[in-house]
């Protein structure tokens, strides 16, 4: 069973502060990675992809991969409250010819005024 | 470009019955993932179609099962419903089937059974 462990939360930061969210995945042959945001009661919503080992920048958001590590991380930099929801990693499986993903639990972060 | 639709919004079913769901892909995309969502946890995937054949299937009993159509849109059908069925059910539609590619979800059909 392919896992994605994310940092359990919930993280709390300061508006205008950096939030980091964490992830490790168990599969080393995963070759796409991404972050969904998913506001409460409502569906996921993608907001990064990453392939390759590195940085990755969109906007105020920045996906970090290292896949020696199988770590891949999420920053949030001058953080809104806007951006209070969830945030989940998905892993692609390249195991199979499918597109299926794994996901984390989520990690539940608030950010206050 | 329309995005990922579902119908419908909710639905309260009792134990035992059976129901379908409903998934309008986005335009351009081929193929249509189902995942269900329990509260507090993480999508996890059912099944998805491409070109109107399954394509693989996770860990869900043989009462799940789902349809594609030529126009690319799905349906997912839970026969003899369980409590435990309770959940948030999304689809997400990509481009091909292929794991590179991303996948976009539609807003989801909040099950609840009684």
């Amino acid at each position: 069973q392919k896992e994605v462990e994310q940092n359990s939360g919930p993280l709390s930061v300061p508006e205008g502060a950096i939030a980091s969210l964490n992830c490790t995945y168990s599969d080393r042959g995963s070759q796409s990675f991404f972050w969904y945001r998913q506001y409460s009661g409502k569906s996921p919503e993608l907001i990064m992809s990453i392939y390759s080992n590195g940085d990755k920048e969109d906007g105020r958001f920045t996906a970090q991969l290292n896949k020696a590590s199988q770590y891949v991380s999420l920053l949030i930099r001058d953080s809104q409250p806007s951006d209070s929801a969830t945030y989940l990693c998905a892993v692609n499986d390249r195991g199979s010819t499918l597109g299926r993903l794994y996901f984390g639990r989520g990690t539940q972060l608030t950010v206050w005024p | 470009e329309t995005g990922v639709t579902q119908s419908p919004t909710h639905l309260i079913k009792t134990r035992g019955q059976q129901v379908t769901l409903r998934c309008s892909s986005q335009s351009g995309h081929n193929t249509v993932s189902w995942y269900q969502q329990a509260l507090g946890q993480g999508p996890q995937f059912i099944f998805q179609y491409y070109r109107e054949e399954e394509n693989g299937r996770g860990n869900f009993p043989p009462r799940f099962s789902g349809l594609q159509f030529p126009n690319y849109s799905s349906e997912l059908n839970v026969n003899a419903l369980e409590l435990d069925d309770s959940a948030l059910y999304l689809c997400a539609s990509s481009p091909d089937p292929g794991g590179y590619d991303e996948q976009f979800f539609g807003p989801g059909t909040r099950l609840t059974v009684l």
